[in-house]
């Protein structure tokens, strides 16, 4: 299995332009969890989707952000317009029903100039 | 989810076990003990969990007081490469309440 796979590892981009983050959960995984790291907040949780419906997304941050989840294998983040306090590290998690642990991606590291 | 405090940072010698504490005084009943891990530049990884009882799996050791007021991850034989941010959180495991919600943690350093 290759684990949960994002991309793009690395975006630069600069303020006002539209970013799009990818997550392909671990096959037959029920729920995807997409969170933020930095330094100031830590890791914090941003929504999670069960069976590709979005359950909770009390953590995304404002208008700016919107996740979907189209299908089992697929979720994005967007942020239109970004700014620079979006820099941050992106993670998207898996976890199956039933199991107890989840399993992170290796990030996306966001920098917005 | 009951809070967690964990010291901020820990040293350990290379060899040697590796002790963090964590203290969870207001558990739940149904709420169990999880460790995670994060490596520099690497997502969370998951280390292990427990209700009451004590648990051991080929990455660690977890120990559960009998109160379940707090525990204590152990790393047997530390490496170089254990040196990470270890996260000590609590959370019910029914599926309403699915999110790990991740405390500062205590950063390990395992030193040669």
């Amino acid at each position: 299995d290759a684990g949960v796979i994002q991309s793009p590892r690395h975006e630069v981009t600069e303020m006002g332009q539209e970013v799009t983050l990818r997550c392909k959960p671990i096959s037959g995984h029920d729920y995807l969890f997409w969170y933020r790291q930095t330094m100031m907040r830590g890791l914090e949780l941003l929504i999670y989707f069960n069976n590709n419906v979005p359950i909770d997304d009390s953590g995304m941050p404002e208008d700016r952000f919107s996740a979907k989840m189209p299908n089992a294998s697929f979720s994005t983040l967007k942020i239109q317009p970004s700014e620079p306090r979006d820099s941050a590290v992106y993670f998207c998690a898996s976890r199956g029903d039933g199991l107890y642990g989840y399993t992170f991606g290796s990030g996306t590291r966001l920098t917005v100039v | 989810d009951a809070k967690t405090t964990q010291p901020t940072s820990m040293d350990c010698a290379e060899g040697r076990a590796a002790n963090l504490p964590c203290n969870h005084s207001t558990i739940s009943g149904n709420e169990y003990v999880y460790w995670y891990r994060q490596i520099h530049s690497q997502g969370p990884q998951y280390i292990i969990h427990g209700l009451k009882n004590n648990e051991t799996n080929e990455m660690a050791s977890l120990i559960i007081t009998e109160d379940r007021k707090s525990s204590t991850l152990i790393l047997p034989h530390a490496t170089l490469r254990d040196t990470a941010v270890y996260y000590c959180i609590v959370r019910t495991n029914n599926n309403a309440g699915n999110m790990l919600t991740f405390g500062g943690g205590t950063r390990l350093m395992v030193k040669p």
